[in-house]
């Protein structure tokens, strides 16, 4: 069974600009979720999608967000992009209920300069 | 809003020895779900074990075991027989059953010395 598969898994962008960040999930998974990890802030929870739909989302500007197709797969974008977006950015993929734990993808890092 | 605490940045432990590692959270909840995770330098987070709050039994994988203290709102995990192979970020995680995100320590990275 394949796992949660994240792409790319290195990025650099310059300020300014926007980047999209892909995830398809495990096979029968129908939420995902993305997490931004720096050494600062820690695990910080971006939005959650399930069935196509936004069901959960976290504290970030607009400049961040997301979608999800029907197939399952997931995407964020981030526009305008500051310095501050430096990280890795984690996707989960799970059933869609509470009482199970996540599936984690290796993550994309993104470095902007 | 629920959170999270790990009070320990970092661990220590020899070979073949246990190692305990806390966890706080707090919660006005009676029901939720809490994880510990495994983060090594490959990046993929790796669910180590799982805990439902209405079980009193403690969780127990392998050399992995947790001891759950409800009232105390307590979560820690003990290693036992440490093998270099679990150096690692280890990340406590509280989920409740109304809100589907994850709440995540800050993590305590745990080394393990031959």
């Amino acid at each position: 069974k394949a796992g949660v598969t994240q792409t790319p898994r290195y990025l650099i962008k310059t300020r300014g600009q926007q980047v999209t960040l892909s995830c398809s999930p495990i096979s029968g998974h129908r939420s995902v979720s993305w997490y931004q990890q720096t050494p600062g802030q820690g695990l910080q929870f971006l939005f959650e999608y399930f069935s196509e739909t936004q069901r959960n989302k976290g504290n970030f500007p607009g400049r961040f967000s997301g979608r999800q197709f029907s197939n399952s797969r997931s995407e964020m974008n981030v526009s305008t992009l500051e310095l501050g977006d430096s990280a890795l950015y984690l996707c989960a993929s799970s059933l869609g209920g509470a009482a199970g734990g996540y599936t984690f993808g290796s993550g994309t890092r993104l470095t902007v300069v | 809003a629920q959170t999270v605490t790990q009070s320990q940045p970092e661990m220590s432990v020899q070979e073949a020895e246990t190692v305990t590692l806390s966890c706080t959270y707090d919660t006005s909840e009676s029901d939720y779900y809490l994880f510990w995770y495994k983060q090594p330098p490959s990046r993929q987070m790796i669910l180590v074990i799982r805990q439902e709050a209405y079980k009193q039994q403690n969780a127990t994988e392998n050399r992995f075991s947790v001891n759950f203290q409800k009232a105390a709102k307590s979560f820690s995990l003990k290693i036992s027989d440490s093998q270099l192979g679990d150096a690692a970020m280890y990340f406590c995680a509280y989920r409740s059953p109304n809100n589907n995100d994850m709440r995540f320590g800050a993590g305590t990275r745990l080394t393990v010395k031959p």
